[in-house]
C-alpha cells in the first residue's frame, strides 16, 4: 500500500539555522499538506499546497516558512531561522482530490532546535 | 475560532466493552470529518471519516454524525489493548485544512 514518507525522522538543529523537511507525497495525489504538532499538543494545519502553489496557509506559517515542490515527488518544508518555538513533530499529507478525500499522513520528522 | 473540542481523558474501559468517544465542533460549515488514531510519538492513521448525518459501520468502528447538534462520536466494540492510544477528531470544510480536536486518550485494561 502506498505512503506518504517523510525525511529525516529527527533534526537537531541550533536556533537560527535553515532547516528543509523532506515529503514523497503519495503518487498520484495532489493536495499536499504539512501539519505540526508540538509536544502534548493538538495537530495544527500549516499550509496546503495544489497545482505549484500554496492554496491556504495558517498564522503559523510566517515568512520564516516556505513550502516547495522542486520536482515530480517531493515536497519540501523549510524554516529559514529555527526559533526554539519551532521544536514539534512536523507531518507531511497528501490527498488524491481536496474535498471527500481523506488526508494521508507521514510519519512525521521530529525536530528539537537548541 | 473554528474549534473541534474532545474531552482529553484519560477513558479507561475494560477489554471486550464498548468505548465511546465524542467531539463537537462549532464551524457549522464543516462538511466532512474524521476519526485518527494516534499512537504515542506516531503519526495520526486514519479510522474512519463520515459526511452524512447518521450512523457509519466499520468493522469495529461506528462513527455518528449529528449535523444539527454539530457533534460526532466514534463507537468502538470489543475493545482490545491494541486500542489503547490517543483519538484525534477532526473536521474540514471543503477542500481545505483538517481541524483537530486536542484527542482523548484511551486505555483499555485487560
Amino acid at each position: 500500500e502506498p505512503e506518504v514518507t517523510q525525511t529525516p525522522s529527527h533534526q537537531v538543529t541550533q536556533m537560527g539555522q535553515e532547516v528543509i523537511l523532506r515529503c514523497v507525497p503519495i503518487s498520484n495525489h495532489l493536495y499536499f499538506y504539512w501539519y505540526r504538532q508540538i509536544l502534548g499538543q493538538k495537530v495544527e494545519f500549516l499550509v496546503s499546497f495544489y497545482n505549484n502553489e500554496i492554496s491556504e496557509k495558517s498564522e503559523i506559517f510566517d515568512d520564516q516558512f516556505s513550502v516547495e515542490r522542486p520536482d515530480g515527488s517531493n515536497f519540501t518544508l523549510k524554516i529559514r531561522s529555527t526559533k526554539l518555538e519551532d521544536s514539534a513533530m512536523y507531518f507531511c499529507a497528501s490527498s488524491r482530490q481536496g474535498s471527500q478525500e481523506t488526508q494521508y499522513f507521514g510519519p512525521g520528522t521530529r525536530l528539537l532546535v537548541l | 475560532q473554528k474549534e473541534v473540542e474532545q474531552n482529553s481523558g484519560p477513558l479507561s474501559v475494560p477489554e471486550g466493552a464498548i468505548a465511546s468517544l465524542n467531539c463537537t465542533y462549532s464551524d457549522r460549515g464543516s462538511q466532512s470529518f474524521f476519526w485518527y488514531r494516534q499512537y504515542s510519538g506516531k503519526s495520526p492513521e486514519l479510522i474512519m471519516f463520515i459526511y452524512s448525518n447518521g450512523d457509519k459501520e466499520d468493522g469495529r468502528f461506528t462513527a455518528q454524525l449529528n449535523k444539527a447538534s454539530q457533534y460526532v462520536s466514534l463507537l468502538i466494540r470489543d475493545s482490545q489493548p491494541s486500542d489503547s492510544a490517543t483519538y484525534l477528531c477532526a473536521s474540514r470544510r471543503g477542500a481545505q485544512k483538517l481541524v483537530f480536536g486536542q484527542g482523548t486518550r484511551l486505555t483499555i485494561n485487560p
